[in-house]
């Protein structure tokens, strides 16, 4: 597709409940980001992909949180055993290079809207 | 570490009156800028950026940015707004030491609303 994509838009979830986020980013793009964006706040680093790569997974809040890119593509966060303090927005981003120097953008999906009751 | 303080949460605005929307950073070394525009129910934009070269930067919509290395401010202006300017703006950072692992630092977010 022309932009990156992210699905679901919105899940609920029943606390406990594990959950799958996923990620199209734009074709080609090597870079591929997870943010989580909190009602109120901007968005937080969790983890950064280069091709199949996870590079950097710093900000994982917990080793509830896992996200893969097996083929450089297409990406999956999961988190398992959701709380309450997961709810937020997951936004994906991708890039075209793995240097700062070429464009300096992100381009972002729509996020996915988490709702943990 | 970097981290963006945006000192504004909320900024109402005239409509075709001009507005500057605040944001400084703290790195211990040189940075590349940008600011990012969140319309509702969408996804982040990019607005306009700074990587090098001329210290005032202009974007999209007819925003534009000026980075003061002295002040470590990057804020954004724009002469005339538009209702269509209504949406959340967000500055963000990325440390020049970080090539390669270019993860961007967001500042929380200024809701611009355009008063009609």
């Amino acid at each position: 597709g022309a932009g990156v994509s992210q699905s679901p838009r919105y899940k609920v979830a029943k606390r406990g409940q594990d959950v799958a986020l996923r990620c199209d980013p734009i074709s080609g793009h090597v870079s591929l980001f997870w943010y989580q964006q909190a009602l109120g706040q901007g968005p937080e680093f969790l983890t950064y992909f280069q091709n199949e790569a996870q590079l950097d997974k710093s900000g994982l809040p917990s080793d509830r949180f896992f996200a893969e890119r097996p083929e450089g593509s297409v990406s999956t966060l999961k988190i398992q055993r959701t709380q309450q303090e997961d709810s937020a927005v997951y936004l994906c981003a991708s890039s075209l290079g793995v240097a700062v120097e070429y464009t300096g953008e992100l381009f972002f999906g729509e996020g996915s809207r988490l709702t943990v009751l | 570490a970097q981290s963006v303080t945006q000192l504004d949460s909320q900024v109402p605005v005239f409509e075709e009156a001009p507005v500057e929307l605040r944001c400084n950073y703290s790195s211990s070394v040189s940075v590349y800028l940008f600011w990012y525009v969140q319309y509702p129910n969408q996804g982040l934009q990019l607005l306009l950026k700074y990587l090098s070269g001329s210290t005032l930067v202009k974007g999209i919509n007819g925003f534009e940015a000026e980075f003061n290395k002295s002040q470590t401010s990057f804020h954004l202006r724009k002469p005339s707004v538009h209702i269509s300017d209504t949406a959340e703006y967000f500055c963000a950072v990325i440390s020049i030491s970080n090539f390669g692992n270019e993860k961007l630092t967001f500042g929380t977010g200024t809701r611009l609303t355009i008063i009609p």
